[in-house]
């Protein structure tokens, strides 16, 4: 089955700095990726959608500038955690649904494992 | 905008009992309805899917929803529970015949079964 990757599973890292996760797709094409926000114990917020080639729709309230997402293949895209701070230590998830699979929006979403930010 | 609800937060049954999670989905149009599981240390799988036809559907590890239109409702059933089902599930939607629309989550329900 498809399978989505993501790395790293965990980072930790110092107030100020940046942080990048990658998202892959493995087995399969993706032009479009969305990438969620999960705080503890509550439900997953959809931050924005990733698309392949072009710029990443972000949901209301997200900085785009803090959290930069770059789609630069069909199985790649990543977001940057720019100038973190403590209120960022979150779980992020991406997540990728295969192209060409039909356009009702009826095909399964695949999840990556996440990676678990916490800045110190 | 579309918005799911999940009623309860936290469920605890013993082994072998009922499961019944409830979802409701706000939302005008057609959608396309799911569960995911996550068990703990673990990424989101999904359990189950409806996108039309029987509202009954059935779906890995014994569980089933079903899609009652009239009360915008995908509740999430198992007739017997076992310990290895404790997780935390959610429940979701997208839009149908929208294209690569994203999903939106409740705010998940957690399932401890005890022995």
């Amino acid at each position: 089955g498809a399978v989505v990757s993501q790395h790293p599973s965990r980072v930790i890292c110092k107030s100020g700095t940046s942080v990048k996760i990658e998202c892959r797709s493995l087995d399969f094409q993706a032009t479009t990726m969305f990438w969620y926000r999960q705080f503890p114990k509550q439900s997953l917020m959809l931050m924005a959608t990733s698309n392949e080639g072009s710029k990443a729709t972000y949901e209301q309230g997200v900085e785009k500038d803090k959290f930069l997402i770059n789609h630069a293949s069909l199985t790649l895209s990543t977001l940057t955690v720019t100038s973190a701070h403590p209120e960022d230590s979150s779980f992020y998830i991406c997540s990728a649904r295969e192209t060409g699979t039909g356009s009702s929006g009826a095909n399964v979403l695949t999840f990556g494992a996440g990676s678990r930010l916490t800045v110190l | 905008a579309q918005s799911v609800s999940q009623h309860n937060h936290h469920v605890i049954l013993s082994e072998a009992a009922s499961l019944e999670l409830g979802c409701n989905y706000s939302y005008g149009g057609t959608v396309n309805l799911f569960w995911y599981v996550q068990y703990p240390g673990q990424h989101l799988q999904l359990l189950l899917k409806y996108f039309s036809g029987d509202p009954l559907v059935k779906g890995i590890k014994g569980f089933e929803a079903e899609f009652i239109k009239s009360k915008f409702s995908f509740n999430l059933r198992k007739p017997s529970v076992q310990w290895s089902d404790t997780a935390e599930y959610f429940c979701a939607v997208n839009v149908a015949g929208a294209g690569n629309t994203p999903l939106v989550f409740g705010k998940g329900t957690r399932l401890s079964v005890i022995a």
